[in-house]
């Protein structure tokens, strides 16, 4: 079956700081990411996504890398602020599929 | 446009029993999908629904099915609780395709239902 984890399950950041958020995933046939945030209460929201054509997506204050050759994604938050303070998820689905696969979770604590 | 809704919000039931959640999606999604999270699987894929008809199913065993309404409302019931089943169950409806970045499903969560048995 597919298989998307997260490196680090906890990730603390002074407020101010960017944030780096990792997950690895192991299909190669992976066509699309994307990155989700859960605060406490709360189910996922969208935060930006990415297909596998592309290296690099940004948003605002935030960027995704997806690196195809180590099947490695990344979610970078600039300037990080209290408000982000939640559980990150990535989540993939292989061309042509219609199943997301969803990580364990990176659980990010900003500190004022 | 209201989001997508899930009720009861709160659910405490005893092993053995039975569980009904209900979904209703954003208006005009016609798509929902399930999902159970809990702290060591993290989101793992129930089912989807689409039309009425179930399109895809996860790897969980038969006590957990499904169903969905014309009116694209979801419901999603659990038989003979055990004490593994307490979870978040997240249920999640689609737009339709080909907008966005590609011509997969975005997928909008409700706020889950917590789910304890005892």
């Amino acid at each position: 079956g597919e298989s998307v984890g997260l490196h680090l399950p906890t990730l603390s950041v002074q407020e101010g700081d960017n944030s780096i958020i990792n997950c690895a995933y192991s299909n190669s046939a992976s066509d699309y990411f994307i990155w989700y945030k859960q605060e406490s209460g709360k189910g996922p929201q969208f935060i930006i996504d990415i297909r596998s054509n592309m290296d690099k997506r940004q948003g605002q204050r935030v960027t995704v890398l997806l690196n195809k050759t180590v099947k490695h994604l990344s979610l970078q938050i600039a300037a990080t602020q209290p408000g982000d303070s939640a559980v990150y998820f990535c989540a993939e689905i292989p061309f042509g599929g219609n199943q997301f696969y969803f990580g364990t979770g990176t659980s990010l604590t900003v500190i004022p | 446009k209201a989001g997508v809704t899930q009720t009861p919000r709160y659910l405490i039931k005893t092993r053995g029993q039975q569980v009904t959640l209900s979904c209703s999606p954003i208006s005009g999604h016609r798509s929902v999908s399930w999902y159970q999270q809990t702290p060591g699987q993290g989101l793992q894929f129930l089912f989807e629904y689409f039309s009425e008809t179930q399109r895809n199913k996860g790897n969980f065993p038969g006590r957990f099915s499904g169903r969905q309404f014309s009116n694209s409302r979801s419901e999603m019931n659990v038989s003979t609780l055990e004490l593994g089943d307490s979870a978040l169950y997240l249920c999640a409806s689609s737009s339709p395709p080909g907008r966005g970045l590609n011509s997969y499903n975005e997928q909008f969560f409700g706020p889950g239902t917590r789910l304890t048995v005892l």
